[in-house]
């Protein structure tokens, strides 16, 4: 199985409403990426979280990471329509470049 | 600065033609990585070079498939003969040079390949 998987995999929200999606990986990381992808689009690098920090925040972004339990959550506040799209985490085998990319979480934020 | 960007955007062929995709990496990013991404399969990194070297070419599906970084402006990720079940996006990303994933990845919007 993948080293990210996120869940849920799909989520319906509306807007003004807090979004939640989870990530669980297997192997020990140097630290945790984000990606937000849009439709027809490339992924957009979100945040970054290192494996000695156990929460970060970008604007409407926060991201907890629990090594103990290899896993992480992303939290957007205050959805938008335009959030709408598939988040993805990601994470480096220990020391490599190798980057494997979880499942994805598609979240539809409704007007 | 320009992202990533990758050509053709859209690519129709036939089964058994050649393919080629092309990218290039933005300027000072000295690692760049393929990926294929499909709804069964979701995103999977076939190969990745640093310094223009091919690292880790594990995720090549077949002998099909064959990957160039000639100079640290361009690649190519060639499919020869194509086949029906290659049909994905693909995407081309690019890192600044950094510690083994300390790096954020930055995405091209990738080639729709559809082989008929």
């Amino acid at each position: 199985s993948q080293q990210g998987e996120e869940d849920p995999q799909a989520l319906s929200i509306q807007e003004g409403e807090n979004a939640t999606m989870n990530c669980s990986y297997k192997t020990s990381i140097n630290n945790l990426q984000w990606y937000r992808q849009n439709s027809g689009r490339g992924l957009v690098h979100l945040i970054l979280i290192r494996s000695n920090e156990r929460e970060k925040h970008s604007g409407r972004l926060r991201v907890t990471l629990d090594t103990s339990k290899k896993s992480s959550s992303l939290l957007i506040t205050a959805s938008r329509a335009a959030d709408t799209a598939s988040y993805f985490c990601a994470t480096a085998l220990g020391g490599t470049y190798k980057y494997i990319f979880g499942t994805g979480t598609r979240l539809k934020v409704l007007a | 600065d320009a992202g990533v960007i990758q050509s053709p955007r859209h690519e129709v062929t036939e089964m058994g033609q050649e393919v080629t995709l092309r990218c290039k990496p933005i300027s000072g990013h000295n690692s760049l990585f393929w990926y294929r991404q499909t709804m069964m399969r979701g995103l999977e990194l076939l190969i990745y070079f640093n310094n223009n070297v091919p690292i880790d070419d594990s995720g090549m599906p077949e002998d099909r498939f064959s990957a160039k970084m000639p100079n640290a402006s361009f690649s190519t990720l060639k499919i020869q003969p194509s086949e029906p079940r290659d049909s994905a996006v693909y995407f081309c990303a690019s890192t600044h040079p950094g510690g083994f994933g300390n790096q954020p990845q930055h995405f091209g919007d990738g080639t729709r390949l559809s082989i008929l």
